[in-house]
């Protein structure tokens, strides 16, 4: 089975600190995604890497990065975080060019204050 | 630009029959997937259709029409169980690396 896991389920953070979100999948997956879900916008997606330091921007990248120096491990960033990032922030992660089957993490619900 | 449209609710008793739809707009088509999400968990993927017509997995199946853009999930026997958030999502224009974009999901509440 493919496992997907992520750092913390729950993060409670001040606003301006850094945040560090963490995802690591033990299945060689090439592709790693990350997501943030908000009610009535369903999965937005932030950042993707389709290989160890290689990275693109999704849709919503503005006060994200992403940190991928290992195959198995996709790191969020968020550099100084807002009470706008507020959410559930999901990783997730797929086999190649078979993207329309992604792997998700169990998510980490983050509070900014 | 891409985009995908489901219903935002859907209601149904337990044992009928429910049909979540799905209309999309994409500049490359390369099937489309489903995934359920319960309150509170990870999405998990149910199905997938590159080509036209109907799959079946168990009490779920899925349909593709890609000459009407358009696809449905249907639950059979419904069970309290399948109380959850179901997505779409199809892969992005003519990116082969994998991305999808998702439909806003529609919420099914079975009733007993």
């Amino acid at each position: 089975d493919v496992k997907v896991t992520q750092s913390s389920r729950y993060l409670v953070k001040r606003t301006g600190e850094k945040v560090f979100l963490e995802c690591v999948q033990d299945m060689d997956h090439e592709n790693m995604f990350w997501y943030r879900q908000d009610p009535g916008l369903g999965l937005r997606l932030i950042y993707f890497s389709y290989d160890v330091k290689m990275k693109e921007k999704g849709d919503i990248p503005e006060g994200y990065s992403v940190s991928r120096e290992k195959k198995e491990r996709f790191s969020l960033i968020l550099e100084s975080a807002s009470t706008n990032q507020t959410s559930m922030y999901l990783c997730a992660s797929s086999l190649g060019l078979a993207g329309y089957e992604q792997y998700f993490g169990p998510g980490t619900r983050l509070t900014v204050t | 630009g891409q985009s995908l449209e489901q219903p935002s609710e859907v209601t149904a008793v337990e044992g009928a029959i429910v049909q979540i739809n799905c209309t999309y707009q994409t500049s490359g088509f390369y099937g489309l997937s489903w995934y359920q999400q319960h309150d509170g968990g990870a999405p998990t993927f149910l199905s997938y259709n590159a080509l036209d017509g109907l799959e079946e997995t168990g009490r779920f199946s899925s349909f593709l029409s890609r000459s009407d853009s358009y696809g449905y999930l249907l639950l059979q026997e419904l069970q309290m169980k399948d109380s959850a958030s179901y997505f779409c999502a199809v892969r992005r224009g003519s990116s082969n690396t994998g991305k999808l974009i998702f439909g806003q999901g529609t919420t099914l509440q079975v009733k007993p």
